[in-house]
């Protein structure tokens, strides 16, 4: 089974630019959830769609963060305009349901240097 | 809310030996899931073990072993035999069981480093 796939592995931009992660789950898997994680801390969600709808984008700061998972397949995250402070880790997961021993399924995320 | 404290940011252990590495947890839910990452360098968070609450026997798998204490919200990683590609982040993770609120919090990792 491949795993979620992510790119590009590294990005580095300048304040105020903008920039796309995108993220391909594992197939058939219906949830698909996009963490931020910054140097030294524990990953935290952003967004979560199942299938192509949102469930949780409560933590995402709207004003500069979008997100979207066309046909309930891949995701594109999109930050406009870049903050020093959005310097992380961003990490897509993936899991196919409710039952959740089933586990999530990591990427190996996108490190973005904001300078 | 839902909060998970690792206490040791830092561990260390000689190899073939055994660790155990801290978490306690805050919540209101009476059914959840915990688990244990291990991030290494290269960043993917690979699953470790993972535990059910309404589940009394604690976890193992191989060498992993977890001690799970509902009434004091603990939920310790016990590693036997440590080995040099134990070397990486660990984080431990909670998930409510409710349907659709199956966001994962983390706490904030230990740093374990395997000496040869």
């Amino acid at each position: 089974e491949a795993g979620v796939a992510q790119s590009p592995r590294y990005k580095i931009i300048e304040k105020r630019q903008s920039v796309a992660f995108w993220c391909n789950p594992i197939s058939g898997h219906a949830t698909l959830y996009w963490y931020q994680q910054i140097l030294g801390q524990g990953p935290k969600l952003l967004i979560q769609f199942q299938n192509n709808g949102v469930v949780d984008d409560s933590q995402l700061p709207k004003d500069r963060f979008s997100a979207e998972r066309l046909k309930g397949v891949d995701s594109t995250l999109k930050i406009q305009p870049a903050k020093l402070e959005d310097s992380a880790v961003y990490l897509c997961a993936s899991s196919s349901g409710p039952d959740r021993l089933v586990g999530y399924t990591f990427g190996s995320g996108t490190r973005l240097t904001v300078v | 809310a839902q909060t998970v404290t690792q206490s040791q940011p830092e561990m260390s252990v000689q190899e073939a030996e055994t660790v155990t590495l801290s978490c306690t947890y805050d919540t209101s839910e009476s059914n959840y899931y915990l688990f244990w990452y291990k991030q290494p360098p290269s960043r993917q968070m690979i699953l470790v073990i993972r535990q059910e609450a309404y589940k009394q026997q604690n976890a193992t798998e191989n060498r992993f072993s977890v001690n799970f204490q509902k009434a004091a919200k603990s939920f310790s990683l016990k590693i036997s035999d440590s080995q040099l590609g134990d070397t990486a982040m660990y984080f431990c993770a909670f998930t409510p069981a409710q349907a659709g609120a199956n966001n994962l919090f983390f706490g904030t990792g230990t740093r374990l480093t395997v000496i040869p």
